[in-house]
């Protein structure tokens, strides 16, 4: 099935660890998105990536680390995880039209991270 | 002042009812609106987008946008139970940024 895919879809560990979740998309599309719903539900980017070129970076804590392989594939790698790291992660894609024009974008299913 | 506001609810609606959802946005520029439905411990799906004043119909949803106001609006016709969802407005300003209101949690009781 075409889709943007997440793993891993659940995932508990402990304070000062260190996680990664995968994303892939195969719509074709060139740009990909991640970003974190926290527990009032409230979905916020965090980073874009543009062909493997980074074009959105909020303002995230540098113990977050994404990396884009390919443009099918965007990874988000966080270091020594806190407790305020725990909400849902969602991976996205959409085709860019220009700079300042794209398409819609579509989500993954999530990755819900619970830091005990 | 929130980028993109909406009222949480829950909007109660009875079953055959059109449900009304709005939002408001502060950036004057931008240029496009979306609207994603999301089912509880789902992610968003994208139901309707819209990116010029007036109305644009899909089904039984309709988006109306007035840039002039800095609102855009969902109507569900015939709200079904199974419409029971949170409702998240999503505005694109220039740069491919997407913001996300809040979300409105919508509920069509039989």
């Amino acid at each position: 099935d075409t889709a943007v895919s997440q793993t891993p879809k659940y995932l508990v560990t402990q304070m000062g660890n260190d996680k990664s979740i995968k994303c892939e998309q195969n719509l074709g599309h060139d740009t990909m998105y991640w970003y974190k719903q926290d527990s009032k539900k409230f979905l916020k980017i965090m980073f874009s990536y543009n062909n493997k070129e980074l074009i959105i970076n909020e303002t995230v804590p540098n113990r977050f680390s994404p990396k884009s392989p390919d443009k099918a594939h965007l990874n988000l790698h966080i270091n020594s995880l806190e407790l305020g790291d725990s909400a849902v992660y969602f991976c996205a894609s959409s085709q860019v039209i220009s700079r300042t024009q794209s398409y819609e974008q579509y989500f993954g299913p999530g990755t819900r991270l619970t830091v005990t | 002042q929130k980028e993109v506001e909406q009222n949480s609810g829950p909007l109660s609606v009875p079953e055959g009812a059109i449900a009304s959802l709005n939002c408001t946005y502060s950036d004057r520029g931008s240029q496009s609106f979306f609207w994603y439905r999301q089912y509880s411990g789902k992610s968003p799906e994208l139901i309707m987008s819209i990116y010029s004043n007036g109305d644009k119909e899909d089904g039984r949803f309709t988006a109306q946008l007035n840039k002039a106001s800095q609102y855009v609006s969902l109507l569900i016709r015939d709200s079904q139970p199974s419409d029971s969802a949170t409702y998240l407005c999503a505005v694109k300003a220039a740069g491919n940024k997407l913001t996300f209101g809040g979300g409105t949690r919508v509920l069509v009781k039989p």
